[in-house]
């Protein structure tokens, strides 16, 4: 089968490093996904999203890939820098439904 | 500036003693949502509303009430707040089919 990555509670990475936080989603009748960031002490904040008729998306310094045969969620972080530190969630809702259910978040930890 | 802005931010109180945390959105938005922020369990919806005076349950109801009379504002009410009670609590807002927009949080301790 194919492989994806696992989804990790803790991630450190180097500065100038990529990174990579994976999410698995449950219902293969969600068609929107997203990313949040959420620093110590703040709400959630968007990143990026993406619909379920495409498999990426990019915008600046971030890619969101989606594959949906797998319900495989990733966040590819490029140039990783200090103020990337916080916790990643993934979430999944239906377009109309309002309802998002989120992942358990994973916390990245940049070393200068 | 659109904002989701909760009050208060920060709050300590006894058990059994009725407590009301408010929402409001600055940007029309039909959607929000009350959610609690525990350690290890992630964020889990308590109540939603999708427009005025429609209101449902989200994963953890129990010990909650919202209430939805204008779209602006969307309150968290707890009646008799109980030790579990103790969270962090975001309120969100959002236009249907986009992404959602937090507040800053409530943090909520009862003893």
């Amino acid at each position: 089968g194919e492989s994806v990555g696992l989804h990790l509670p803790t991630l450190s990475v180097q500065e100038g490093d990529n990174s990579i936080i994976n999410c698995a989603y449950s219902n293969s009748a969600s068609d929107y996904f997203i990313w949040y960031k959420q620093e110590s002490g703040k709400g959630p904040q968007f990143i990026i999203d993406i619909r379920s008729n495409m498999d990426k998306r990019q915008g600046q310094r971030v890619t969101v890939l989606l594959n949906k045969t797998v319900k495989h969620l990733s966040l590819q972080i490029a140039a990783t820098q200090p103020g990337d530190s916080a916790v990643y969630f993934c979430a999944e809702t239906y377009t109309n439904a309002g309802k998002s259910t989120f992942g358990d978040g994973t916390t990245l930890t940049v070393k200068p | 500036e659109a904002q989701v802005t909760q009050n208060p931010r920060y709050l300590i109180t006894v058990t059994g003693k009725k407590l009301t945390v408010t929402c409001s959105q600055n940007m029309n938005h039909e959607y929000m949502s009350w959610y609690r922020q525990d350690p290890g369990l992630g964020l889990r919806q308590i109540y939603y509303s999708m427009n005025v005076e429609v209101t449902d349950k989200g994963d953890v109801p129990e010990g909650y009430k919202v209430s939805r009379k204008e779209k602006r504002n969307f309150p968290l009410i707890l009646e008799s707040p109980s030790p579990n009670q103790t969270s962090l609590y975001f309120c969100a807002s959002k236009k249907l089919g986009t992404e959602a927009f937090f507040g800053q949080g409530t943090r909520l301790t009862v003893v």
